[in-house]
């Protein structure tokens, strides 16, 4: 049972947009925690997408963008691409010690 | 170039202890703020955080598997060791370990994983 909650699948036509969402609570994305996202292709492992909101690690395209409300936070994919086609993670910290580091039941997703 | 490579039994058997080495190089674990986690994931399912050494040695682990997880460093070989005692089937997992900076908050780099298996 992951922590943070995410819809299991989302899907898009290539050049459409999507988004996905993150669900946490008030001791993690609410206490204002950084939000980062990850991007696995099945078989290998996560890769960092977007860090602290807004932060791209060198070479990933703007097309990816993020958003924060509240306990929520947002993934959106403009321009999809075939190559888009993976499992997606959020992660944040959550100041309950018991947990710490946690990351979102991810999603996958599929370009038609 | 930062890497990291885990290493391991691919196949262990049930009440048995897991032991799980990441070697990584390009960065240190004497550099302040410099962490290095283990992070599994069940076939089909999602990640999950298990613990966390930091340059300073403090170590921070899952409550829901902490009575069976320990985490240690050798900074001399750049390696950072986890140990999972009396592992069970549900242990059967990937097992990935990844930097993460304190200043980046965010887990940067990772290994490629190594799967494990727990059977009889």
């Amino acid at each position: 049972q992951s922590v943070l909650t995410q819809p299991p699948s989302v899907s898009g036509a290539p050049g459409q947009r999507v988004t996905i969402s993150c669900t946490g609570s008030s001791s993690n994305i609410g206490a204002n925690m950084d939000v980062n996202w990850y991007q696995q292709i099945p078989g290998t492992a996560p890769k960092l997408l977007v860090n602290r909101e807004s932060n791209r690690p060198s070479g990933v395209p703007d097309r990816f963008s993020v958003s924060k409300s509240g306990t929520s936070a947002s993934l959106a994919i403009n321009g999809l691409q075939d190559e888009d086609e993976a499992d997606y993670y959020c992660q944040s910290y959550d100041i309950n010690p018991s947990v710490r580091w946690v990351f979102g039941s991810g999603t996958k997703l599929t370009v038609l | 170039q930062v890497t990291l490579r885990e290493s391991g039994p691919a196949l262990v058997k049930p009440t048995q202890t897991l032991t799980l080495t990441c070697t990584f190089s390009g960065f240190s674990l004497r550099a302040s703020q410099m962490s290095v986690s283990w992070v599994r994931q069940p076939p089909g399912k999602a990640l999950e955080w298990l613990a966390l050494i930091d340059w300073d040695d403090n170590k921070y682990y899952t409550s829901s598997l902490k009575t069976r997880l320990t985490i240690s460093k050798d900074t001399s070989k750049n390696q950072v060791v986890l140990a999972l005692t009396n592992v069970d089937p549900l242990d059967t997992a990937t097992y990935f370990c990844a930097r993460l900076p304190y200043d980046l908050y965010a887990f940067d780099a990772w290994g490629p994983g190594t799967l494990v298996t727990v059977s009889s």
